[in-house]
């Protein structure tokens, strides 16, 4: 059983739309990551958020933490093909070192 | 720049052999983790360590151990590696921010 949960799984859309990527859980996470990983590299770290509501922009990128510290969002406005890639949610409970992974979304922006 | 190597980027071996795979990291932290990854299902965690000579199993130790000598190497070992073990696996680090600094990974195929 996943405890994050990814949706869509995966996405392809035009240079210059819009998208909204979730991570879902019924767990309650003390902060909740956003990784990107690209083709035979590692995942790397976008933001981290820790406190219910909030919302931090990166650019084009903006990412929310649900009220309850149950769900978050990535939306990107006018993706661009340089946005391709595995997008991954990562959330860690109390003090835990670990963190528990979503699935992943693979993003894939056409030129 | 905090840098997470991989003593291999693909390997492949024959069932029932010893595998061992290298992770060294340059930036001193004391919590270095083993995932593998698979699609569809993210990152699952096998094995991570807070501290020399320190271990904590993660979601799916079964068939693996590893080893931590010294504070800059983590080793994963498949003591009798089998197909089902063929996957992407991925080291990484951790700051004392909780962001995880991922090496680029090993292709390891059983055959």
């Amino acid at each position: 059983t996943q405890l994050l949960e990814q949706s869509p799984q995966f996405l392809s859309i035009q240079e210059g739309e819009n998208l909204t990527v979730y991570c879902n859980s019924s767990s309650v996470f003390s902060s909740l990551q956003w990784y990107r990983q690209e083709p035979g590299e590692g995942p790397v770290l976008l933001v981290t958020v820790v406190t219910g509501g909030e919302v931090k922009k990166l650019k084009r990128l903006t990412f929310q933490f649900g009220d309850a510290r149950k769900d978050s969002s990535l939306h990107i406005t006018a993706a661009q093909p340089g946005d391709t890639g595995l997008y991954l949610c990562a959330g860690a409970r109390g003090s835990a070192r670990q963190l528990t992974f979503g699935s992943g979304t693979q993003l894939t922006v056409l030129p | 720049d905090v840098k997470v190597t991989q003593s291999s980027r693909y390997l492949v071996k024959r069932t029932g052999e010893k595998v061992f795979l290298e992770c060294v990291q340059d930036m001193d932290h004391e919590n270095m983790f083993w995932y593998r990854q698979d699609p569809g299902l993210g990152l699952r965690l096998i094995y991570f360590s807070y501290d020399v000579k320190m271990k904590e199993k993660g979601d799916i130790p079964e068939g693996y151990s590893v080893s931590r000598e010294k504070k800059e190497r983590f080793s994963l070992i498949l003591e009798s590696a089998s197909t089902n073990q063929t996957s992407m696996y991925l080291c990484a680090s951790r700051d004392p921010y909780n962001e995880q600094f991922f090496g680029p990974g090993t292709r390891l195929t059983v055959l």
